[in-house]
């Protein structure tokens, strides 16, 4: 158990919705990252965040957006829902940039 | 722009000998590189590191070596055991300069018995 929670672990929903993925962190770990990995594709990063705010940016999409909350809890907006957005989702939590990234068991979206 | 590749989608190894995961890199800036390990239905795991200062790093069954020149780094598992099957992701970041960790699509490692 890595300690980094996902929810939900599945997730089927129409062309054109919105969805919300979320995920708690390790204990103590400042820093939250999510990947989406789509078939045959490796993991793509998609944005960090740190202590609330934006660190990084990735090959996100516009349709898409993220928030870490201040009890560190991060929450991945999906919206305007494509076939192509069919993907497993994981979060990822680090206490520091020298630190290995601990993986949630991600969240598989399905959109039909 | 792949950062990051792996060239080799799966691999095949006899149980007990030795298997060797390659990565390749193109981004000079990367310094701090990472392999990953992922069983199906669960989260990628973090197996082993190495800094760009070194060029050699062990943990047990596991050595990741680093030819900076070649941009390089390859795994090594020996012996190779049953349980080591699985998809080996490698990754790297510009560890000093942003947070982006950049993985490569993975290889997937069969042990046979």
């Amino acid at each position: 158990d890595s300690g980094v929670t996902q929810t939900p672990k599945h997730l089927i929903t129409a062309t054109g919705q919105r969805v919300t993925l979320r995920c708690s962190p390790r204990s103590g770990d400042l820093s939250v990252y999510w990947y989406q990995q789509s078939l045959d594709q490796g993991l793509q990063f998609l944005i960090q965040y740190y202590n609330g705010e934006e660190r990084a940016k990735g090959n996100i999409l516009e349709r898409f957006s993220a928030q870490q909350f201040p009890d560190l809890h991060s929450e991945l907006n999906l919206s305007s829902l494509e076939l192509g957005d069919s993907a497993l989702y994981f979060c990822a939590s680090s206490p520091s940039r020298d630190s290995p990234l601990h993986f949630g068991n991600g969240t598989r979206l399905t959109v039909t | 722009d792949q950062q990051v590749k792996q060239n080799s989608p799966s691999l095949s190894v006899q149980e007990g000998r030795i298997s060797i995961l390659n990565c390749d890199y193109t981004n000079s800036m990367f310094d701090y590189f990472l392999w990953y390990k992922k069983y199906p239905a669960e989260g990628p795991t973090f197996l082993i590191s190495i800094s760009s200062i070194k060029d050699k790093n062990e943990d047990g069954r596991f050595t990741v070596f680093l030819n900076k020149s070649a941009k390089h780094l390859s795994l090594h598992i020996v012996p190779s055991q049953p349980g080591d099957s699985a998809v080996y992701f490698c990754a790297a970041t510009p560890r000093n300069r942003d947070d982006k960790i950049i993985f490569g699509k993975g290889t997937r490692l069969h042990i046979l018995p």
